[in-house]
């Protein structure tokens, strides 16, 4: 079983739609959870960033973590084709500076 | 800020041929990390540094990768001799000792 699951999709929506990307993982030490967007030939950038359990949310974005599932999501509001691009989740244990894990990313594609 | 730099964008060799790239972090992140993303894949780590000294290199493939942070600022990571198999993007990162990573554009490396 691989540490850090992760649908690769592709994730086909109308512009407009909400979506929602998932992963899962095995590692109960894992605490920090990260979402990146990464565009064709482009380096991942950093989109959301959460400490153990709980939801965040950045304008369109939100970001929950369940760790009793060991499952965590991004939703994305309101999708504009500019949010068109691959989705990593990645996660690290609760010593800081432990290096990330990165799932196989989604790619998602929105159409206008 | 400037961001993380990375050359060259594009390489392409022969196999059993040696490549260099060359990596410059963000001013002030101590923490470097090379990562290696296969096509369709997410990126997976083969170097992490903290200034100068090497943190986890654990899934560095050491009987033909090697690489070195000198100063604690630019780091090099060669191959020698290279597989086809090595073809992929090679993603250098840098963070503070908690937070995200910040990525570079990363070298595209054709095996042939």
């Amino acid at each position: 079983q691989k540490e850090v699951e992760q649908d690769p999709g592709p994730l086909s929506v109308p512009e407009g739609a909400i979506v929602s990307l998932n992963c899962t993982y095995s590692n109960s030490a894992f605490q920090y959870f990260m979402w990146y967007r990464q565009y064709s030939r482009k380096g991942p950038e950093l989109l959301m960033y959460t400490y153990s359990s709980g939801n965040k949310e950045d304008g369109r974005f939100t970001a929950q973590v369940d760790k009793s599932s060991k499952y965590i999501s991004l939703f994305i509001r309101d999708s504009q084709p500019s949010d068109s691009a691959t989705y990593l989740c990645a996660m690290s244990g609760d010593q800081a500076g432990t290096a990330l894990i990165f799932g196989k990313g989604t790619t998602l594609s929105v159409s206008s | 800020e400037a961001g993380v730099a990375q050359s060259p964008r594009y390489k392409i060799i022969e196999k059993r041929q040696s490549v260099a790239f060359w990596c410059n972090p963000i001013s002030g992140h101590a923490t470097l990390y090379w990562y290696q993303q296969i096509l369709g894949q997410g990126p997976k780590l083969l170097i992490q540094f903290q200034n100068n000294g090497v943190v986890d290199d654990s899934q560095l493939p050491k009987d033909r990768f090697s690489a070195e942070r000198l100063k604690g600022v630019d780091s090099t990571l060669k191959i020698q001799p290279a597989k086809l198999e090595d073809s992929a993007v090679y993603l250098c990162a840098s963070s503070l000792p908690v937070g995200g990573y910040t990525f570079g554009s990363g070298t595209r490396l054709t095996v042939v």
